[in-house]
């Protein structure tokens, strides 16, 4: 089965700190994206950062990094400088193919409070 | 603008009424998805669909239904069969290729 895991339910960091959250995943696929969505309270979902498997290096957006693992199954997102904007509930996904379509699994979040 | 729409942001309903929820998109994708948000859980997929006139059944497709006629909607009616209907309901779509998914606004259904 295809799962995501997060371990952490809840994380706080003060704001300009730097937090890492974390994701493993349980796949047999070789070929597959990850990604990680936040939620703010407005609820909207919003694509933080996204890594191809087949990608050795690390992707960064901006003040957003991920520590992509391969062989350990792990991807864990990195936020620097924290803000208040970005208390938000996060999200890690993995998409893989099935049967000529694709399917996309969440793991059941991380909601992070940024404490000024 | 480009982007998905979901209507109504709230709706109410009484048990053993069938209600439909909106979800409309201008970006050309061929993909749509619906899925289902409950507190402590994460999105869980109700049905996808990859083509006009064709979808499938997701994890937890019991007691729903969806429609694809034509590329920009993706309809999800929400049966009285559904035991616990009362959730946050996202819409997404995308262009498929392992390309991420864009998602709507959402709709919270309050079933009483």
């Amino acid at each position: 089965a295809q799962t995501v895991t997060q371990s952490q339910p809840e994380m706080s960091v003060q704001e300009a700190e730097t937090v890492t959250l974390s994701c493993t995943y349980d796949t047999s696929e070789s070929d597959y994206y990850l990604f990680w969505y936040k939620q703010p309270p407005s609820r909207q979902m919003i694509l933080v950062i996204r890594q191809e498997a087949y990608k050795q290096q690390n992707a960064t957006e901006n003040r957003f990094s991920v520590n992509f693992q391969k062989a350990a199954k792990s991807f864990s997102l990195k936020i620097s400088d924290s803000q208040l904007g970005d208390a938000a509930m996060y999200f890690c996904a993995y998409i893989y193919p099935q049967g000529g379509s694709e399917k996309l699994v969440f793991g059941k979040g991380t909601k992070l409070t940024v404490n000024p | 603008d480009g982007g998905i729409t979901q209507s109504p942001k709230y709706l109410f309903r009484k048990e053993g009424q069938n209600v439909t929820l909106s979800c409309e998109q201008n970006l050309n994708h061929d993909a749509m998805y619906w899925y289902r948000q409950d507190p402590g859980q994460g999105l869980r997929l109700i049905y996808y669909s990859q083509i006009v006139n064709d979808f499938q059944k997701g994890d937890i497709a019991e007691g729903y239904s969806v429609s694809r006629e034509k590329k920009e909607s993706f309809p999800l009616t929400v049966t009285s069969a559904q035991k616990n209907p009362t959730a946050f309901y996202l819409c997404a779509s995308s262009t498929g290729q392992r390309n991420e998914q864009y998602f709507g606004p959402g709709t919270r259904l309050t079933v009483t």
